[in-house]
């Protein structure tokens, strides 16, 4: 089936220390993104990358990275420079679109990390 | 960034037509207004979305004024399964890649 894959789904970490999350799209989607979702808030946009090997920063992108060498994949690392990393993270992709019509966002399932 | 204003919590009677409000008074002309919603530890499902005209599917109806400045999500026949968090989204597109702006969301409680 198509769809969005984020691995794991639940993460501890260490402080300090610097953690990937995975994502990959086999919807054959040119953008993807990163969101993040505190307990009871709306999402927020870490990074986002419409083609491969180019993304850009989102509202919230200080302590973390991303790197974009494939179309389907599009990894995550919260750095050991984030203050607050514990967090609901939502992988999502779309197709690459320019003042067109309505083109859908899909989300993957997300990934629970917490720092411990 | 266009936001969006929900209320934060609705009940409904299951059967019922759950109406959510939102209000986008900022809207540009060429933002897409859409609808998502989320269940606790899942990620934000797809459920409709419109530029101008009203728009219906097989999860939902999507009344938008004319003047755009607000719209209403309408369930038709809600379940205890459509409780959850619905979220109004204005999506912008900034140098060619969309962006979409997540408010609250309103949590809509579907009671037996």
């Amino acid at each position: 089936d198509g769809g969005i894959t984020q691995s794991p789904k639940y993460l501890f970490r260490k402080e300090g220390q610097n953690v990937t999350l995975s994502c990959e799209q086999n919807l054959n989607h040119d953008a993807m993104y990163w969101y993040r979702q505190d307990p009871g808030q709306g999402l927020r946009l870490i990074y986002y990358s419409q083609i491969v090997n180019d993304f850009q920063k989102g509202d919230i992108a200080e302590g973390y990275s991303v790197s974009r060498e494939k179309k389907e994949s599009f990894p995550l690392t919260v750095t050991s420079a984030q203050k607050n990393p514990t967090a609901f993270y939502l992988c999502a992709s779309s197709m690459r679109t320019v003042w067109s019509s309505g083109n859908t966002i899909y989300f993957g399932e997300g990934s629970w990390l917490t720092v411990v | 960034d266009a936001k969006t204003t929900q209320p934060p919590s609705m009940d409904c009677a299951e059967g019922r037509a759950a109406n959510l409000p939102c209000n986008h008074s900022t809207i540009s002309g060429n933002e897409y207004v859409y609808w998502y919603r989320q269940i606790h530890s899942q990620g934000p499902q797809y459920i409709i979305h419109g530029l101008k005209n009203n728009e219906t599917n097989e999860m939902a109806s999507l009344i938008i004024t004319e003047d755009r400045k607000s719209s209403t999500l309408i369930l038709p026949h809600a379940t205890l399964r459509d409780t959850a968090v619905y979220y109004c989204i204005v999506r912008v597109v900034i140098q060619g890649a969309q962006k979409l702006v997540f408010g609250q969301g309103t949590r809509l409680t579907i009671n037996p």
